[in-house]
């Protein structure tokens, strides 16, 4: 069974910052996922990243598949995005359906 | 409507009750997932179903039983429950891949549920 960390667990910064979370797991994966969940509990998907880099708008997401690591990265952060983001890894499977392993997330707080 | 809707939104049960969880996906899905987050504890995977087929149960007790009569609908039946079952219930569908592996998750808002 796959392990996977996050850190930080908790991260407070200053409107306009940038920011990083980092997420690290234990064994080969299909894919990792970057889950924001807001308060009142409904999560949305943000990456998902099999190799390389993606970005969208001011969230950039990368991942190094040799070292099992994961970077969430946020330009210019805004008090909207505070959130809690969850970092979940899939594993091969054989029938494409793959139940998620999480991290247990970082909660985000970014001050005007 | 649209994507992943879950109800009820919020339940309150007792031990001895016997209620259903209901998940339906509008995105023309053919996988799907319950999970289950408790306090302070991290997301955790429950079942699996793909092309209505029961593919993972992740050691869940007997006392949670899935059903998915077809690949837009999913149902979680729950009786004796204990009040360490309380937790929010959260539902997701995906696009299985051919290739194999997963693809992107699209969640329902939850079922919070109490048990007394």
């Amino acid at each position: 069974k796959n392990e996977v960390e996050q850190s930080p667990q908790n991260l407070t910064a200053q409107e306009g910052e940038f920011i990083t979370i980092n997420c690290s797991y234990s064994v080969g994966i299909s894919a990792l996922h970057w889950l924001q969940q807001h308060p009142g509990g409904g999560i949305v998907s943000l990456f998902m990243l099999s190799s390389g880099k993606k970005k969208h708008g001011r969230l950039i997401a990368t991942i190094n598949i040799q070292e099992k690591h994961s970077s969430l990265h946020i330009t210019a952060s805004h008090p909207r995005d505070s959130a809690v983001y969850i970092c979940a890894v899939g594993q091969y499977s054989g029938g494409g359906a793959d139940g998620l392993t999480f991290g247990k997330g970082t909660h985000l707080i970014i001050q005007p | 409507e649209t994507g992943v809707t879950q109800t009820p939104r919020h339940l309150v049960m007792g031990m001895t009750n016997k209620k259903s969880l209901k998940c339906e996906q509008h995105l023309g899905h053919n996988a799907m997932y319950w999970y289950k987050q408790s306090a302070k504890k991290p997301l955790e995977l429950m079942f699996v179903y793909n092309f209505k087929e029961q593919t993972e149960n992740n050691s869940v007790p007997s006392r949670f039983s899935p059903e998915c009569p077809n690949s837009s609908h999913l149902f979680l039946h729950l009786h004796t429950l204990q009040p360490e079952d309380s937790a929010l219930y959260l539902c997701a569908s995906s696009q299985p891949r051919t290739s194999g592996g997963a693809d992107e998750q699209f969640f329902g808002p939850g079922t919070r549920l109490t048990v007394l």
